[in-house]
C-alpha cells in the first residue's frame, strides 16, 4: 500500500543532542512537509520541498534543518538551537489536491 | 496571518448531521477550500475540496457560499469515530503553495 512512513513513533532524546526524524513516502508525490504540533494547537510549517535538491524555510525554521536527496526520502534535524523541541512531528506529501499526512513523531527532550 | 476563521468546539448528537463553518472571507479565485480532520494523536485525514461547486464524496459534502466567503462541511450521520479536530483550508493546488493549519474546530459526538 502506498503512504508516508514516520520513524519512529516515539522518541526521546537528552538536551543538547541533536535528532533526525525520517519521512519516507512510495506515492510518488512531488512536494514534501514537515509540520510541528503543539498541544491543543494548529500545525505550523517548518520546511517545504517542492523537488529534490530544493527545499524552502516555513514559519518556524529556526533550529531545524532538512535534506531532499532523494524523491522519497525527507528526513528533519533537529538541532540543539532549537529551543523548545519537545512536540509532534508530521511529515506530509502532495501532488495537486490534498495533502497525505504520515502518523507522525512525538519528540521529549528532557 | 490566518486565511479562515472557524469555531474552537461544537458538538454533535450521534446520527444527526454535523454541519462545520468556515468564513474565508479573503479567499482569491484560484484557491480552493479543503478540509482535513485529525483524529487524537494520527496524522490529519484529507476529507475533500471544492473551488465553487459544492461537492461531495462518501465522507462528506462541502458546500461554498455563491462569494465563496465561506463553507460548511457537512458529515450527513455522524457516528462517534467522527470526533476529531476538521481544519478548514484555503490555498492554490497544494503541491506549489504551502498550506497553513489553524487550531480548527474540535468536533464532540454524543452518544
Amino acid at each position: 500500500d502506498g503512504g508516508i512512513t514516520q520513524s519512529p513513533k516515539y522518541l526521546f532524546r537528552k538536551e543538547g543532542q541533536n535528532v533526525t526524524l525520517s519521512c519516507e513516502q512510495n506515492l510518488n508525490h512531488d512536494a514534501m512537509y514537515w509540520y510541528r504540533q503543539d498541544p491543543g494547537q494548529g500545525l505550523r510549517l517548518i520546511y517545504y520541498s517542492q523537488i529534490v535538491n530544493d527545499f524552502q524555510k516555513g514559519d518556524i525554521a529556526e533550529g531545524y534543518s532538512v535534506s531532499r536527496e532523494k524523491k522519497e526520502s525527507f528526513p528533519l534535524t533537529v538541532t540543539s538551537a532549537q529551543k523548545n523541541p519537545t512536540a509532534f512531528y508530521l511529515c506530509a506529501s502532495s501532488i495537486g489536491h490534498g495533502y497525505t499526512f504520515g502518523s507522525g513523531t512525538r519528540l521529549t527532550v528532557v | 496571518d490566518a486565511k479562515t476563521t472557524q469555531p474552537p468546539s461544537m458538538d454533535c448528537a450521534e446520527g444527526r448531521a454535523a454541519n462545520l463553518p468556515c468564513n474565508h472571507s479573503t479567499i482569491s479565485g484560484n484557491e480552493y477550500v479543503y478540509w482535513y480532520r485529525q483524529i487524537h494523536s494520527q496524522g490529519p485525514q484529507y476529507i475533500i475540496h471544492g473551488l465553487k461547486n459544492n461537492e461531495t464524496n462518501e465522507m462528506a459534502s462541502l458546500i461554498i457560499t455563491e462569494d465563496r466567503k465561506s463553507s460548511t462541511l457537512i458529515l450527513p450521520h455522524a457516528t462517534l469515530r467522527d470526533t476529531a479536530v476538521y481544519y478548514c483550508i484555503v490555498s492554490k493546488r497544494t503541491s506549489y503553495d504551502k498550506v497553513i493549519f489553524g487550531p480548527g474546530t474540535s468536533l464532540s459526538v454524543i452518544p
